[in-house]
């Protein structure tokens, strides 16, 4: 099955900073989704992007489906943005595919 | 439009006791998906289901967990004879269709086996 993973693992911003986060995954996909799950464990659908470009306020999200990588920007971050960000793809069949996330801590 | 909805939030069970998750889909979707979360770990596929039909079960454990999405009503996740190592967090989803849409997740439910 299709192989996703993201980078960095762990990542530690001043508040007003920017950041990339990034997916890479081992095949051609049909669905590409990017999540916010915050301190309380809620799953916040972030963006459904399988190819191109979108944005949505401070966040904004590429994907290259003919490179296999998509890239999630977070601007002028905010406390409220800590949590753990997690992109998950689908390669044929009906499940999505999870990555192991990255940690994201946003101090004053 | 009322998002996915899943009960119970939380839920303890002692060992070898049953456990029953529910999910409500999106309106208008009939398609449903399960997916668990181990402790600092991502989430992995379990089941996927149409109305009275399961589509895919390969992640789903071969012993004591069973999955039905009936005419009527909820989605239902059984696991029977519950273990410590069930403790988990069990996310509900559901799509449009099962094809290129995209998933909408619940906001789970936390299961403690003590």
């Amino acid at each position: 099955g299709i192989q996703v993973e993201q980078s960095p693992p762990d990542l530690i911003l001043q508040e007003g900073a920017n950041s990339t986060l990034r997916c890479n995954f081992s095949d051609s996909v049909n669905n590409l989704q990017w999540f916010h799950q915050n301190p309380w464990g809620q799953l916040i659908n972030l963006f459904y992007i399988p190819s191109g470009t979108k944005q949505n306020g401070r966040l904004s999200a590429t994907t290259v489906a003919t490179e296999r990588y998509s890239l999630l920007y977070i601007s002028s971050s905010q406390t409220t943005d800590s949590g753990v960000y997690f992109c998950a793809a689908r390669s044929g069949g009906n499940k999505l595919t999870f990555g192991t996330g990255t940690q994201l801590k946003v101090e004053l | 439009n009322a998002g996915v909805m899943q009960n119970p939030r939380h839920l303890v069970r002692r060992r070898g006791q049953e456990a029953r998750l529910r999910c409500s889909p999106m309106k208008g979707h009939s398609h449903v998906y399960w997916y668990r979360q181990l402790p600092e770990e991502g989430l992995k596929f379990m089941v996927y289901l149409q109305k009275e039909n399961i589509i895919d079960e390969s992640g789903m454990p071969k012993e004591r967990f069973s999955a039905e999405f009936p005419k009527e009503g909820p989605s239902i996740l059984r696991i029977q004879q519950v273990v410590r190592g069930d403790s988990a967090a069990y996310f509900c989803a559901s799509s449009l269709n099962g094809r290129d849409n995209e998933q909408f997740f619940g906001p789970g439910t936390r299961l403690t086996v003590l």
